[in-house]
């Protein structure tokens, strides 16, 4: 099983700054299969990144993805009021479990 | 406009069994793969189980192998997960999710979810 680690685990930054969140996998993540994922209370996840650094559609350019091997990011450039919530990145590639990362809380300072 | 509509969810006692379900509209529900995953209270998302799209190749996380069931019903564009033996860390709202293809195999839709509460 691929155990993902995030950093940090909670972020607290001001509207128009830039955030980076970390995501740390226990082995290489072949394939390119990364997600990132944004989750707010009572709303279904919504995916932001797939393929280590596609944006899906409708996201804005601000939210990149990038990284290899077992080592990932995602950058929010110039953070926008509704860009506060819970992240997580997600391996789905190989045989099951698709796991997750822990989450990081980004939060408005 | 694709949608992933979650119902089931409820108060049980551990030890009870409860039937969840996802309705699927907006696409042809019976070319995609799907699968449910969980996220306990002040937890982050676990995924729980996966089914392929003929059923033939159904899958489900250690926490619930024995316990819970998965299962499809195309003519209704219908997901299922049967859960039985039920115990508080089960607790949790279950989301449905669509599995885009077998080349990206990425979530891409995902339900608002419903809420399971397992306790006395």
């Amino acid at each position: 099983e691929i155990v993902l680690t995030q950093s940090p685990d909670t972020l607290s930054l001001s509207p128009g700054q830039r955030a980076t969140l970390s995501c740390r996998a226990s082995q290489t993540i072949n394939n390119k299969f990364l997600a990132w994922y944004q989750k707010k209370p009572g709303q279904a996840p919504r995916l932001l990144i797939y393929d280590v650094s596609t944006r899906a559609a409708g996201v804005p350019d601000r939210f990149s993805g990038f990284g290899s091997g077992a080592d990932f990011a995602l950058s929010i450039s110039g953070l926008e009021p509704e860009d506060f919530a819970v992240y997580y990145c997600q391996q789905y590639g190989g045989s099951p479990p698709y796991t997750f990362g822990q989450g990081t809380k980004l939060e408005i300072k | 406009e694709v949608q992933l509509v979650e119902s089931g969810g409820g108060l049980v006692e551990p030890a009870m069994s409860l039937r969840l379900s996802c309705v699927a509209s907006g696409f042809t529900f019976d070319d995609f793969s799907m699968h449910w995953v969980r996220q306990a209270p002040g937890k982050g998302l676990e995924w729980v189980s996966s089914v392929n799209w003929n059923s033939d190749t159904v899958t489900y996380a250690d926490s619930v192998k024995g316990r819970f069931t998965v299962s499809r019903d195309n003519a209704k564009n219908s997901l299922y997960l049967h859960l039985t033996g039920l115990r508080p860390e089960d607790t949790a709202f279950y989301y449905c999710a669509r599995r885009r293809n077998d080349w990206d195999p990425y979530f891409d839709y995902w339900g608002r979810g419903t809420l399971l509460t397992v306790s006395s």
